[in-house]
């Protein structure tokens, strides 16, 4: 059975520091990646996507990026946060018509 | 722009009464519809589903009703129970791949079930 992990559950990182989040799937191949964020009141806001190795698109303008070193790798960073990266983020697999979600980092930047 | 809307944050409801969610599109080349269910601190997990071409899918408590000519979805629980108190999401997508196929999500309605 296929199985997302993502890491850190939680994070607490001062303003202007770097970001790494981590994010693997096992049990399938070539799934579309997903980085998906929850700020209060917004919702999931999808933030970048890929569907391949070294695929990344992104879906709105920000302080983050994403890369796909390895089939079922998908990793969230940025090279200083700001107060306003704060939330919950979310790494998602699909390869069908559902997406699978990992159990979430809840990034604080203070 | 939001394509996909609900516009209730929150509902409360009495234990073994009947929950509506509601969800409205706006892009009429949606296909699909998916609701998703969230706990504090945890992923999304997949809840139940609906293609276009139906108008109602049903699974054990939870019913999914399309109305594709007015553009809107509801969720039925029937009967609520306590532990159904969550987030829920609302969820379309265009069934192809690429930046069409992605789900695009709602801001979500809390549920909160009374006992």
């Amino acid at each position: 059975s296929q199985t997302i992990h993502q890491w850190p559950a939680t994070l607490v990182q001062p303003v202007g520091s770097p970001l790494s989040l981590e994010c693997t799937v096992e049990g399938t191949s070539n799934p579309n990646l997903y980085w998906y964020r929850q700020a209060a009141g917004r919702g999931l806001q999808l933030l970048f996507y890929s569907v391949g190795i070294g695929q990344i698109s992104s879906e709105v303008p920000q302080n983050l990026s994403a890369s796909r070193p390895q089939d079922r790798q998908f990793i969230l960073s940025s090279k200083k946060l700001l107060l306003s990266d704060s939330g919950f983020y979310l790494c998602a697999w699909s390869a069908g018509m559902r997406a699978f979600f990992g159990q979430g980092t809840r990034l604080t930047v203070v | 722009d939001q394509q996909v809307k609900q516009n209730s944050p929150s509902l409360s409801v009495q234990e073994g009464r009947i929950s509506i969610l509601n969800c409205d599109y706006t892009n009429s080349m949606f296909d699909y519809f998916l609701w998703y269910k969230k706990y504090p601190a945890e992923g999304p997990t997949f809840l139940i589903s609906i293609s276009s071409i139906k108008d109602k899918n049903e699974d054990g408590r939870f019913t999914v009703f399309l109305n594709k000519s007015a553009k809107h979805l509801s969720l039925h629980i029937v009967p609520s129970q306590p532990g159904d108190s969550a987030v829920y999401f609302c969820a379309a997508k265009r069934n192809y791949g690429g930046s069409q196929g992605n789900l695009i999500f709602g801001k979500g309605t809390k549920l909160s079930v009374k006992p």
